[in-house]
C-alpha cells in the first residue's frame, strides 16, 4: 500500500505570496495532521483534521489554514509568507476510531523556501 | 505543552545495544509515549509507542518507568542504518477528540562501524 504522499516536494516563494501544500493520506486513514519543522528543530503541530472538520490547532497565526476533502486528502494554505515560514512541512495520517495510542504515519514533507 | 528532554547526541558502535533516554516529568495520565526517528530531508518514521507497560517490536524495545516520568528506547543491536535523529514524543489528547504529537529536540545517534 502507498504511504502518505505530499506535493510538491520542493517550493520556492517570495515574501508576501501564498502557498498551497497537498497531502494524500494512507488509504483508510481519516485523520490528517500538519506539522512545521524548522531546520534543526523537532516538528511543531499546526492542525489536525478528521472527517473534514478541524479537530485541533497549534500555536500558529491565522495566515495558516487548512481543509480536508471528502476523500480525506488535505491542503495546507499559508498566506502573506514570511521568511520565517521557510521549513519542512509534514503531513501525517492515522486511523480514527481506534482506542489507545493511534500511530501517525508521516509523509516525506514539502520543503518550502521563502526568499 | 507537555515536554520531553533528551540528550542532544549519542554515539554507539555497530552491533552493540543502544539505550536512548528521555525525561517527561510533566506527562499526564492519558499521554502516550511515542518514539520516531528521522533521516535528513525525510519524514519521521514510527519506531514504537506505549502507555505504561514495556513494549517490544521488531525494531526496538521501550522501557517505561513506573512513575512514567521517564522512558528509554532500546535498540538491541545497532546497525549503520540506525543512525538518525530519534525523537521522544508525547501524544497529547485535547478537547473534542483532538490529538497531537509534541516533539522534543531529539537525540542524534551516530553509529560507528
Amino acid at each position: 500500500d502507498a504511504g502518505v504522499t505530499q506535493s510538491p516536494t520542493h517550493l520556492i516563494k517570495t515574501r508576501g505570496q501564498h502557498v498551497t501544500l497537498r497531502c494524500s493520506p494512507i488509504s483508510g486513514h481519516k485523520s490528517v495532521s500538519w506539522y512545521q519543522q524548522v531546520l534543526g528543530q523537532g516538528p511543531q503541530f499546526i492542525f489536525q483534521y478528521y472527517e473534514k472538520e478541524e479537530r485541533g490547532r497549534g500555536n500558529f497565526p491565522d495566515r495558516f489554514s487548512a481543509r480536508q476533502f471528502p476523500n480525506y486528502s488535505s491542503e495546507l494554505n499559508v498566506n502573506a509568507l514570511l521568511l520565517g515560514d521557510s521549513a519542512l512541512y509534514l503531513c501525517a495520517s492515522s486511523l480514527a476510531g481506534t482506542s489507545g495510542g493511534r500511530v501517525q504515519f508521516f509523509g516525506p514533507g514539502t520543503r518550502l523556501t521563502v526568499l | 505543552d507537555a515536554k520531553t528532554t533528551q540528550p542532544n547526541s549519542m554515539e554507539s558502535n555497530e552491533e552493540e545495544p543502544v539505550h536512548l533516554p528521555c525525561n517527561h516529568s510533566t506527562i499526564s495520565g492519558t499521554d502516550y509515549i511515542h518514539w520516531y526517528r528521522q533521516l535528513p530531508s525525510q519524514g519521521p518514521e514510527y519506531v514504537i509507542h506505549g502507555l505504561t507497560s514495556n513494549v517490544n517490536n521488531r525494531m526496538a524495545s521501550l522501557a517505561i518507568a513506573e512513575d512514567r516520568k521517564s522512558s528509554t528506547l532500546i535498540l538491541h543491536r545497532a546497525t549503520l542504518r540506525d543512525a538518525a535523529v530519534y525523537y521522544c514524543i508525547l501524544r497529547v489528547l485535547g478537547q473534542g477528540g483532538s490529538e497531537k504529537l509534541v516533539f522534543g529536540k531529539g537525540t542524534k545517534l551516530t553509529v560507528n562501524p
